[in-house]
């Protein structure tokens, strides 16, 4: 069975400092992945999405970025947090297209930046 | 781009009494889109409730459905007779056959009191 482990669980971490978050997917070779972002009381957003090792398409721009540097592994980070980075950050891997159209999410992390 | 809206922030409904939650969406694609319903119980991750890629038709899960209109743009979340068990945040979202970007709705949340 496929699993998704995503860290940290929570942070609190300071403006202007550095972030970095983690996301792994076990028992799944060559997954698409995906990054989202929901600020409190908002809509899920999408990030980033990455089909294969190396590759990575930003989706919006929240002076964020995202890396794949294993099949199984998907980086999200920034060199300085805003405040507006305050959110509930979500990592999922996709199945096939059509039929077999469904995302997996990961439980996520929880992100205070004071 | 497309957009999904959801016009119910919260809704609260008695045990074993019907349910209908909205979803509309809009797209400036020619082609008709996937259309999804995830959901997130309390201290759960986000998970699939329900998919229908097929214009026209039906999708249910769960006691849940919901029928794909491509007339009126909506895919409206049914359920004849709620339970407890039910309260959960529910989310609709879309996505292009063959496309990586997802377009999630702000989400509902269904409290569901004795």
């Amino acid at each position: 069975a496929q699993t998704i482990h995503q860290w940290p669980v929570a942070e609190i971490k300071a403006v202007g400092s550095p972030l970095s978050l983690g996301c792994t997917i076990k028992g799944k070779s060559s997954p698409n992945l995906y990054w989202y972002w929901q600020a409190t009381g908002g809509t899920l957003q999408q990030l980033f999405y990455s089909i294969t090792v190396g590759q990575v398409e930003s989706v919006v721009q929240l002076n964020l970025s995202a890396s794949r540097p294993k099949d199984d592994q998907f980086i999200l980070s920034t060199e300085k947090l805003l405040l507006s980075h305050s959110g509930f950050y979500l990592c999922a891997w996709r199945t096939g297209g059509g039929n077999q159209d469904t995302q997996y999410f990961g439980p996520g992390t929880r992100l205070l930046v004071l | 781009g497309d957009s999904v809206t959801q016009t119910e922030g919260q809704v609260t409904v008695s045990e074993s009494k019907s349910l209908i939650i909205n979803c509309t969406y809009s797209t400036t694609s020619i082609a008709y889109p996937n259309l999804f319903w995830y959901v997130r119980y309390p201290g759960e991750g986000l998970q699939l409730l329900l998919k229908v890629i097929t214009a026209g038709q039906k999708g249910s899960s769960r006691g849940f459905e919901a029928t794909y209109n491509k007339e009126t743009t909506s895919f409206h979340l049914q359920k004849a007779s709620v339970q407890e068990s039910d309260s959960a945040v529910y989310y609709c979202a879309l996505v292009h056959t063959g496309n990586y970007k997802y377009v999630f709705g702000a989400g509902t949340r269904l409290k569901v009191i004795a």
